[in-house]
């Protein structure tokens, strides 16, 4: 059964950058046919795509986080990572990581979500 | 590049059916048959229900079922029970630089 674990700090400062980790297990990166990527909801509020990232590196990212956005993946490690670079209150979010399928674009599989502060 | 819309939200008594609608551009739901829905306890990761439009993901109960027509999808849960209370969303394939794009969450009560 695959499945994807978030990890990475809970309290992030304004202006600096979040960094973010899904590591895969009961499955590999390198499989064709998937993009793997994040979503956050901020409190109270609905999901929003980040981007994601195919096991060959090409990215996606959401044009609405203006260049902000790093997604890499290290297949040896079966992880993929998120960085989010000066960051405000309004990137305070659930962050979760998922597989979307490029076959049917839908999200099959999602981490438990990991809450990002950011605050001084 | 803007949210597909949903209502905020819907509500029904047990055993009646209620639909959500999920409407979007001929940029994403009108052109692709790639809709997807969520279901979202608070807190919690969502869960796939439907995939491609109408199709269900392994397991989901019959009473649960997606459609299309235009720009706009559909859930619709008949026979609601108590424990089909949750958030629910959309999400379409959107054609250029952004792969996909949710609708805004829809909370439904069962009175």
């Amino acid at each position: 059964q695959l499945q994807l674990q978030e990890s990475g700090p809970g309290l992030v400062k304004p202006s600096a950058t979040l960094s973010l980790t899904c590591t895969v297990s009961g499955g590999s990166l390198g499989s064709s046919s998937y993009y793997w990527g994040w979503v956050r909801q901020p409190p109270g509020k609905g999901l929003e795509w980040i981007g994601s990232i195919f096991y060959s590196g090409s990215t996606y990212y959401n044009p609405s986080l203006k260049g902000r956005v790093t997604i890499s993946v290290d297949t040896s490690k079966n992880q993929f990572s998120l960085n989010l670079s000066s960051v405000t209150a309004a990137d305070t979010a659930l962050y979760f990581c998922a597989r979307l399928s490029d076959l049917r674009w839908n999200f099959d599989y999602w981490g438990q979500g990991t809450l990002v502060t950011v605050s001084s | 590049q803007s949210a597909l819309t949903q209502p905020a939200s819907v509500s029904g008594s047990p055993g009646q059916s209620i639909t959500i609608s999920c409407t979007g551009t001929s940029s994403d739901v009108g052109t692709y048959n790639y809709v997807s829905w969520y279901q979202q306890d608070r807190g919690k990761a969502p869960t796939l229900m439907i995939y491609e439009v109408s199709k269900r993901s392994s397991g989901l109960s019959h009473r649960f079922s997606g459609s299309k027509s235009g720009n706009t999808a559909s859930l619709t849960i008949s026979g609601l029970q108590a424990e089909d209370e949750a958030d629910y969303y959309c999400s379409s394939y959107t054609s250029g630089s952004t792969l996909v794009i949710f609708g805004g969450g829809t909370k439904l009560t069962v009175l």
